[in-house]
C-alpha cells in the first residue's frame, strides 16, 4: 500500500476555492487515488477517486498528473458545512486494508 | 437498512469490564470491516469480515479483541477486560464485493470511554 503524505491542517473562508494535495511518491501502477471526508462524529465517507488527469463531481474535483506522484483534492466555494478531516488514500483494486492517515483537517470561516 | 447501524452510539465502563460493540451492514453488503479511531488519529484496521471466508484479524491488537459475524449480516466487536487505551471510537463499514476500491459505507461509530 502506497503512503500518502497530506497537510495537516488548512485554514480557508467561505466562498474560496481550497485545494488539498497529497503526495504518493511510491504509488503502485494499479493503485488508485482516492479521497474520504470525515465529519465530527461520523465515520469516513467517500467523495471521489480518481486514476489519471482530472474527476470532477458535485462535491469536489480531483487532479492526478501524468507521473500520479501527487493528487489535489479541489473543493469549490466551500461553506462551512465543508469543515471536516479530508482523508487522502491510494489504493489497490481489490485491497481491501485500507490505510487511512491523520488526513488534512479543514477549517471554513465565515 | 439504508446505512450502516452502530449501537450503541456511546459507552462508557468500566476498566476490566467486558464489552460488546453491534455493526448492522447495509444489505447486500458481503464484505464488513471495523476499525479504531483514537482522539486526533486516522482510522487503525482491526478486522475484516467477506461472506463465508475466513476473517482477516491481523489487525486485532491484542487476544483481549474478537469478533463476530454471523452469515452476511450482523458483527459484534467484543473487547475483554477493557483498558483505558481501549477508549476510542470504533467504526464499523461494510461494501458490496468487487466495489472495495470504491469505498466502504461507514458506521457512526461507537464512542468507547473506559474509566
Amino acid at each position: 500500500l502506497a503512503k500518502t503524505t497530506q497537510p495537516i491542517s488548512m485554514d480557508s473562508y467561505e466562498g474560496q476555492e481550497v485545494n488539498i494535495t497529497c503526495s504518493h511518491n511510491n504509488i503502485a501502477t494499479n493503485d488508485y487515488i482516492t479521497w474520504y471526508q470525515q465529519f465530527p462524529s461520523q465515520g469516513p465517507r467517500f467523495i471521489i477517486q480518481g486514476y489519471k488527469t482530472k474527476v470532477t463531481n458535485e462535491v469536489a474535483s480531483l487532479f492526478i498528473p501524468a507521473d500520479r506522484k501527487s493528487s489535489t483534492l479541489s473543493l469549490p466555494r466551500v461553506s462551512l458545512s465543508d469543515t471536516a478531516v479530508y482523508y487522502c488514500l491510494a489504493l489497490t483494486s481489490g485491497t481491501y486494508k485500507y490505510i487511512f492517515g491523520t488526513g488534512t483537517r479543514l477549517k471554513v470561516l465565515a | 437498512g439504508a446505512g450502516v447501524s452502530q449501537s450503541p452510539s456511546n459507552k462508557v465502563t468500566e476498566k476490566g469490564k467486558d464489552v460488546e460493540l453491534r455493526c448492522d451492514p447495509i444489505s447486500g453488503h458481503t464484505a464488513l470491516y471495523w476499525y479504531r479511531q483514537r482522539l486526533g488519529q486516522g482510522l487503525e484496521f482491526l478486522i475484516y469480515f467477506q461472506g463465508n471466508s475466513a476473517p482477516d484479524k491481523s489487525g486485532l491488537p491484542s487476544d483481549r479483541f474478537s469478533a463476530e459475524r454471523t452469515g452476511e449480516s450482523v458483527s459484534t466487536l467484543t473487547i475483554q477486560r477493557t483498558q483505558q487505551e481501549d477508549s476510542a471510537v470504533y467504526l464499523c463499514a461494510s461494501s458490496r464485493l468487487g466495489d472495495e476500491t470504491y469505498g466502504y459505507t461507514f458506521g457512526s461509530g461507537t464512542r468507547l470511554t473506559v474509566v
